[in-house]
């Protein structure tokens, strides 16, 4: 059974810095392209990054504006979010997501997100 | 960008109802189209993949159709577990969601 298990969020203060990682299991973790998708409380869904099978290239969401950095350790079979000088309207759950697919990947597992709560 | 728009954003039924949600892209897609379930305090749930295929272990009353710009989801005979919210996302270049569609119980 695929399984995604988010973890490091907690509340920051705004300009700090927060680590997630996302530990993988029940699957070849460095076959799939992996992503961080977050939802603002009450919100919609929003992509962040996501990053390749072997780590060589990642892509963002234009406006993280090098903020976040996305990066992954297939041999701990894990998935890291970096976050830099995080805002208010960072706070969100935090999800990673396995990517499918051939010339075009979907997201077709899910964790059960990490809670980021940026507030002074 | 590519935008995504669903409607209507609230939606009443009863069970047993057939239900549509609509999707649609600000420029074409092709059929890079993607449907989420998600119930409150849970993370989503893949349902529809390229616009019509439906995933392993969802129910067949679960439909998908559509090309281009516009897309539907199709419930056909609502089921208790199906209220929830609906989210479209499109994969033809980089990812965005629509803003979701809430179904309740009426």
């Amino acid at each position: 059974e695929v399984q995604l298990a988010e973890s490091g969020g907690g509340l920051v203060q705004p300009g700090g810095s927060l680590r997630l990682s996302c530990a993988a299991s029940g699957f070849t973790f460095s076959g799939y392209w992996m992503s961080w998708v977050r939802q603002a409380p009450g919100k919609g869904l929003e992509w962040l990054a996501n990053v390749k099978q072997d780590g060589s290239k990642q892509y963002y969401l234009e406006s993280l504006k090098g903020r976040f950095t996305i990066s992954r350790d297939n041999a701990r079979k894990s998935l890291y979010l970096q976050m830099n000088s995080l805002r208010a309207e960072d706070t969100a759950i935090y999800y990673c997501a396995r990517g499918v697919g051939v010339k075009s990947i979907y997201f077709d597992s899910w964790g059960q997100g990490s809670l980021v709560t940026v507030s002074s | 960008d590519i935008q995504m728009t669903q409607s209507p954003s609230t939606l009443s039924a009863s069970v047993g109802d057939s239900v549509t949600i609509t999707c649609r892209a600000s420029q074409n897609i092709n059929d890079w189209l993607a449907w989420y379930q998600q119930k409150p305090g849970k993370a989503p749930k893949l349902l529809i993949y390229k616009a019509s295929s439906v995933e392993s272990g969802v129910p067949s009353r679960f439909s998908g159709s559509g090309s281009g710009t516009e897309f539907t989801l199709t419930i056909s005979s609502l089921q208790p577990d199906d209220f929830a919210t609906y989210y479209c996302q499109q994969y033809e270049f980089y990812y965005t969601f629509g803003q979701g569609t809430k179904l309740e119980i009426k």
